[in-house]
């Protein structure tokens, strides 16, 4: 089957720890995206990549990384910097950057005690 | 910042009803795109229109776009309990971006 995968789809961590969320996609796209979802808002991005071992700043990249090092992979990493990270994650690719449909993975739920 | 606001933030209506939902943007695009979003889950595309096109049907979905007025709106005729979900309008502009709205979320009462 075809699509887009992320794990653990419920993760817990500390307050002061960093985090990987993974995303990774078998439908050969070149783009990939995350966004945060805070309960009842919009979508919000944080980074996104439109090749491999290159990606920018989204809206909201402060406290959060990412790499690109496979054209499957886009995992995120949220960092002890990042003041509220307890959100809903979304990764997404698309056929290329320009505006097209975007596949969503089913989500990750962080929640930082 | 987010360009599309959804209009109404809620909505309820009975089984066979239509539901009617708007999005106006602030800027210019190439297309916008309407998702859906069943609670806790991914987003899953419904349909994307240009910006050189006014309509476009895609089973009981009928999006329309006034680039004049900068407003979209989406058309679920003869609603299902299954339709129940958040919906999203997103635009593109010659960026590798899309913006999304902050959602209308259907109730669909059987």
């Amino acid at each position: 089957d075809g699509g887009i995968t992320q794990s653990p789809k419920y993760l817990f961590r500390k307050e002061g720890q960093n985090v990987t969320l993974s995303c990774e996609q078998n439908l050969n796209h070149d783009a990939m995206y995350w966004y945060r979802q805070d309960p009842g808002q919009g979508l919000r991005l944080i980074y996104y990549s439109q090749i491999v071992n290159d990606f920018q700043k989204g809206d909201i990249a402060e406290g959060y990384s990412v790499s690109r090092e496979k054209k499957e992979s886009f995992p995120l990493t949220v960092t002890s910097a990042q003041k509220n990270p307890t959100a809903f994650y979304l990764c997404a690719s698309s056929q290329n950057s320009r505006g097209n449909e975007q596949f969503f993975g089913p989500g990750t739920r962080l929640t930082v005690l | 910042s987010q360009q599309g606001e959804e209009d109404p933030q809620a909505l309820s209506i009975q089984e066979g009803e239509n539901a009617t939902m708007n999005c106006s943007y602030k800027t210019s695009i190439n297309n916008l795109q309407w998702y859906r979003q069943n609670s806790g889950r991914g987003l899953v595309h419904l349909i994307l229109i240009r910006s050189n096109e006014r309509e476009k049907h895609s089973g009981r979905l009928r999006v329309t776009l006034d680039t004049s007025k900068k407003s979209s709106s989406l058309l679920i005729t003869a609603s299902r309990a299954a339709d129940t979900a958040s919906y999203f309008c997103a635009t593109g502009y010659n960026t590798d971006k899309l913006i999304f709205g902050t959602g209308t979320r259907l109730q669909v009462f059987p």
